[in-house]
């Protein structure tokens, strides 16, 4: 059975410290990965995805980067947080890039 | 620019009741429209998807009713349940772009017993 794990579950940071989020998917060889990120009320906005290991796309530019050092392992990071990085930040894999399965999502909170 | 637009924010109905969930999107070349349900505390998770060979599908008390003319779609829960209490997303895709799925900002919908 495939399981994603996301870590940490919640963070609290400082402006301007930075960050990393991970996401690991265990039981799926070569998924496609996906950032998303639900502000406070707010849509699922998707940040980046990656169809393969070392590749990864932007999507929507919020000063975070992100990047696929493993087939099973995706990380998001900035060096700087910003206050309006506040928010639910999910990892997702499909195949085929339709259905996606999200992980449970870590809360950032930046003050 | 909202690519997709959901109405309304919220939606409380009594048990037995059907709620309507209403979705509109921008793009015409979108041809793929999921519907995902978070529950408190849990990750969004698939519903109900449809695509626009389709004006209609349906899943048990779900369905999906699509309107390609219109750019509109809606998603139907018959004989709500007080478990159907969730937030319900309409999202959107071009087949062929790596899922770069544009959501709506979801429908919380109360079903009170």
């Amino acid at each position: 059975a495939q399981t994603i794990h996301q870590w940490p579950v919640a963070e609290i940071k400082a402006v301007g410290s930075p960050l990393s989020l991970g996401c690991t998917i265990k039981g799926k060889s070569s998924p496609n990965l996906y950032w998303y990120w639900q502000a406070t009320g707010g849509t699922l906005q998707q940040l980046f995805y990656s169809i393969t290991v070392g590749q990864v796309e932007s999507v929507v530019q919020l000063n975070l980067s992100a990047s696929r050092p493993k087939d099973d392992q995706f990380i998001l990071s900035t060096e700087k947080l910003l206050l309006s990085h506040s928010g639910f930040y999910l990892c997702a894999w499909s195949l085929q890039g339709e259905r996606l399965f999200f992980g449970h999502g870590t809360k950032l909170s930046v003050l | 620019q909202q690519q997709v637009r959901q109405s309304p924010q919220s939606l409380t109905v009594w048990e037995g009741e059907t709620a309507i969930l209403n979705c509109s999107y921008e793009d015409s070349t979108f041809d793929y429209f999921p519907w995902y349900r978070l529950f408190p505390g849990e990750s969004p998770a698939l519903l109900i998807a449809i695509r626009p060979v389709s004006n209609k599908k349906e899943d048990g008390r779900f369905t999906i009713f699509f309107n390609k003319r219109e750019k509109k779609l809606s998603l139907h829960i018959t004989d709500s349940q007080p478990g159907d209490s969730a937030t319900y997303f309409c999202a959107a895709s071009e087949q062929g772009t790596g899922s770069k799925l544009s959501f709506g900002k979801g429908a919380k919908l109360t079903v009170s017993p």
